[in-house]
């Protein structure tokens, strides 16, 4: 079946920046997204890039797609403790389920 | 906008009794809905696709007669986890797509909740 592959963890301190990526197989993917869980809650939309873009912004979030490689990452400028949480990167071929990727864990340091 | 929410947040039950959750869309229309499981330190497991008005569908290995969804309303769908036990332990999650808006795919999540069977 379709995969989506995360790192398991990631550590950066409070003010880095964090970048977490993401690999997909399915060439047919036309929306990619970045969900965040914090401890004990559900998932939140943190954002979405359509395959044909190649950048998209939002404040501190910054996501990039290499549709040619599959390969999606998220960036996070000036990293707060408050985005310890788990990141789940997630496609989708258009009204379809999602596939998701196991979650990268980011914890903040002070 | 587009807030989802789940009742109850947590449940403890004994072996053997069956226990609904409710997953409701708030301010949106949900045409489709999504039942996951989630293991400590798993990813996502997606039981089943609820469509509104109809049959729900199954993913593979998930029993249909276990876990029973209702979708009667664009609004409110349910998971009934049948003589629960401590294995079906769990956080289900449900979530829900937006007909009106967004990416096609995008699914807004309730926050959860935690099922314990003793």
């Amino acid at each position: 079946g379709e995969d989506v592959e995360q790192s398991l963890f990631l550590s950066v301190r409070e003010g880095d920046s964090s970048v977490i990526n993401c690999t997909y197989t399915d060439s047919s993917s036309t929306y990619l997204y970045w969900y965040k869980q914090e401890p004990g809650a559900g998932l939140q939309l943190l954002t979405y890039i359509f395959s044909n873009m190649d950048m998209k912004q939002d404040q501190r979030l910054t996501v990039l797609l290499n549709k040619k490689d599959k390969h999606l990452s998220l960036r996070i400028a000036d990293t707060q403790t408050g985005d310890s949480a788990i990141y789940f990167c997630a496609t989708g071929s258009g009204y379809s389920t999602l596939t998701f990727g196991k979650g990268t864990m980011l914890l903040v340091s002070p | 906008g587009a807030v989802v929410s789940q009742h109850p947040s947590w449940v403890i039950c004994k072996s053997g009794t069956s226990v609904k959750i409710e997953c409701r869309s708030l301010d949106f229309q949900a045409t489709t809905m999504f039942w996951y499981r989630q293991f400590p330190k798993q990813s996502l497991m997606l039981m089943a696709t609820s469509n509104e008005g109809s049959k729900a569908t199954y993913e593979q290995g998930v029993e249909k007669d276990k876990f029973l969804i209702n979708h009667a309303s664009l609004t409110l769908s349910t998971l009934t986890v049948t003589s629960a036990h401590p294995e079906d332990s769990s956080f289900y999650i449900c979530s829900a797509r937006d007909i009106g808006g967004g990416a096609p795919d995008t699914q807004y999540f309730g926050p959860g909740t935690r099922l314990t069977v003793l």
